[in-house]
């Protein structure tokens, strides 16, 4: 069966350090793979999507950025993170771009 | 990006009060919608995925329905505290083609 791994589970960063989240999908080959981020009272909002390696798409200009080095490996990073980066990240697969997304357990990263 | 929206934003109904919660969504080139629940602690899980207007499917309690003019209803009969979560609808087409658009999300909460 496929699985999703997301980490770290929390992270508490300082304003300007840099920042990566790892997230990786088992049991699948070439799966389509999202990072999405819930802000504080709003919904998903999908930041990067990716269908294949070195693939990356970006949704919405950001601080952010992704990067996909192996085909189920799927890397969120920033150099400088922001007050505004604080939320709750997930990572998401799929089989296509027209099937359901399963997501990981998610990221709340903090900037202080 | 498409404009996806969910009502109502909360909700808090008693133990058996059965419930039902709307997502709007743009109903030109439309894909598919989805619905998905969001319990604390977890990951989003996929409930069901809607591709035909006038579609209509059940899980257990738990039951949805698609029509032509851009709305999507989840119904729950006779809530249970263990259906306290957040429940996303999510669409594809418009102009975000593929793209899943996330809307706000309603926050169940059962009281028992």
């Amino acid at each position: 069966s496929q699985t999703i791994h997301q980490w770290p589970a929390t992270l508490v960063q300082p304003v300007g350090s840099p920042l990566s989240l790892e997230c990786t999908v088992e049991g699948t080959s070439n799966p389509n793979l999202y990072w999405y981020r819930q802000a504080a009272g709003r919904g998903l909002q999908l930041l990067f999507y990716s269908i294949g390696i070195d693939q990356i798409s970006s949704e919405v200009p950001q601080n952010l950025s992704a990067s996909r080095p192996q085909d189920r490996q799927f890397i969120l990073s920033s150099k400088k993170l922001l007050l505004s980066d604080s939320g709750f990240y997930l990572c998401a697969w799929s089989v296509s771009m027209n099937t359901e997304a399963f997501f990981g357990q998610g990221t709340r990263l903090t900037v202080v | 990006i498409l404009n996806v929206e969910q009502s109502p934003q909360s909700l808090h109904v008693q133990e058996g009060d059965s419930t039902n919660f709307t997502c709007s969504f743009p109903s030109s080139n439309f894909y598919a919608l989805h619905w998905y629940r969001w319990e604390t602690a977890k990951s989003p899980e996929a409930l069901f995925v809607m591709t035909l207007n006038g579609d209509e499917k059940k899980k257990g309690r738990i039951s949805a329905t698609l029509n032509t003019k851009g709305y999507s209803y989840l119904y729950i009969k006779g809530s249970q505290p263990e259906d306290s979560a957040t429940y996303l609808c999510a669409a594809r087409g418009g102009n975000a083609g593929n793209m899943l658009t996330f809307g706000g999300g309603t926050r169940l909460m059962v009281k028992p």
